[in-house]
């Protein structure tokens, strides 16, 4: 089954203390993408990555690292979390041909991080 | 800073009648994605949107991208309790897949 797999999915931790947030996909997709969402903000792009040792930064990356050093995976790491770092994470994969993102997201189900 | 506006945020309606949900960005961009997310859910893709013109239908929901006006809609015919959901659009700065999204449509179809 074609599926984007996040862990873990839900996180309780406290500040400073660093963090991983897996997603994997079996998709053979080349773009990767991971997203916060937050009430009254909607949906924000952190990261992504068009193919294996290829990131870019999304309009909130403060705070996150990423890499992509095989092409099914694509962590997403928080060094020193604050509670500000509390919210909804989603990971996403898809196509990438033609230099377009031509083809449906795939989500996973989402990571619930709360950092006391 | 590019912006992308969803109009209305929230859409209370009844079954069986149309509406349109509208998209609206501030930049040049010719590739726009609308997503569905159902409460306590993930997203799901609805339509990728490449090109100035492009139309695509699915059941009782049609997008439309106008790149010249920097609007796309996503128009509800005859619609039913099962659309009520949250709807994003998002816009890819460049092409680059460097996606905004809007605020969201909170949809609410009544009996």
């Amino acid at each position: 089954e074609a599926q984007v797999t996040q862990n873990p999915r839900y996180l309780i931790t406290v500040t400073g203390k660093k963090l991983t947030v897996t997603c994997s996909q079996n998709m053979n997709h080349e773009y990767m993408s991971w997203y916060r969402q937050d009430p009254g903000l909607g949906l924000r792009q952190i990261y992504y990555s068009m193919n294996v040792e290829v990131t870019d930064k999304g309009d909130v990356p403060e705070g996150y690292k990423v890499s992509r050093k095989e092409k099914r995976n694509f962590p997403l790491i928080l060094e020193s979390p604050s509670p500000n770092q509390t919210s909804l994470y989603f990971c996403a994969s898809s196509l990438w041909r033609g230099g377009a993102m031509n083809q449906p997201q795939h989500f996973g189900d989402g990571t619930r991080l709360s950092i006391l | 800073e590019l912006k992308v506006e969803q109009n209305p945020l929230f859409l209370s309606m009844q079954e069986g009648k149309n509406y349109t949900i509208y998209c609206n960005y501030s930049t040049t961009s010719d590739r726009l994605y609308w997503y569905r997310q159902d409460p306590g859910k993930s997203l799901e893709s609805l339509f990728v949107l490449l090109s100035n013109g492009a139309v695509k239908q699915e059941g009782r929901l049609m997008a439309s991208l106008d790149t010249k006006a920097r609007l796309s809609t996503l128009h509800i015919t005859a619609a039913v309790h099962d659309l009520s959901a949250t709807y994003f659009c998002a816009v890819d700065i460049g092409s680059q897949g460097n996606l905004i999204f809007g605020k969201g449509t909170k949809l609410s179809v009544k009996p």
